[in-house]
């Protein structure tokens, strides 16, 4: 398995500018997590789905923020309008019922 | 909902000592506790976890233990090496939200050759 998938590795925008990042869990794992990484807050849960479905998307620092899993191997976190405070690493990570999570690479997203 | 809380931030030690590494929660009803290793630049990675219905567990040269009634957990590295060096997480299960897991703050571990 070649582990979750996430793209892309890196991204540079400018501030206003729509990001995309994408996602794609382990094959079989039902769960998907979303994650911000900075120096400043640490690692912090921005929405988790189960199913397809989202369960808690109380991290979500605000509207700019979506994210969709329209199917069980794919999932998308959206920024729109980006700004400055929004570079960080975006991990994705992924699991089952026996609550394991194994994270993705990440994507270092810079707004400038 | 659940809390952890997770010392020391910083921990240094000289190769070939150990190394310890404590994190308490709040809830109770926690039953899943892992443990993340994370290299400079580089994803978290799952290195041992510890459900509630055991006290120890053991894999070479890591090991986790588990204090349900003082709802306590540690991690002990022995041997430490220079490349045990990284931030370590730990974790627990927020049943109250939903099964999602809620981190520590992190330690930064550094092993001095």
């Amino acid at each position: 398995d070649a582990g979750v998938i996430q793209s892309p590795r890196h991204e540079v925008t400018e501030m206003g500018q729509e990001v995309t990042l994408r996602c794609k869990p382990i094959s079989g794992h039902n769960s998907l997590f979303w994650y911000r990484q900075t120096m400043m807050r640490g690692l912090e849960l921005l929405i988790y789905f189960n199913n397809n479905v989202p369960i808690d998307d109380s991290g979500m620092p605000e509207d700019r923020f979506s994210a969709k899993m329209p199917n069980a191997s794919f999932s998308t976190l959206k920024i729109q309008p980006s700004e400055p405070r929004d570079s960080a690493v975006y991990f994705c990570a992924t699991g089952t019922d026996s609550y394991e999570q194994y994270f993705g690479p990440g994507t270092r997203l810079t707004v400038t | 909902g659940e809390n952890v809380e997770q010392h020391p931030s910083t921990l240094s030690v000289q190769e070939g000592d150990s190394a310890v590494i404590k994190c308490t929660y709040s809830d109770s009803a926690s039953n899943y506790f892992p443990w993340y290793k994370q290299e400079l630049g580089k994803r978290p990675q799952l290195i041992i976890d510890i459900r509630s219905n055991v006290g120890e567990k053991k894999d070479q040269r890591i090991a986790v233990t588990l204090n349900k009634t003082a709802k306590h957990f540690s991690l002990h590295i022995t041997e430490t090496q220079p490349e045990d060096s990284a931030v370590y997480f730990c974790a627990a299960v927020d049943y109250n939200q939903g099964g999602k897991l809620i981190f520590g703050q992190g330690t930064e571990l550094s092993v001095k050759p």
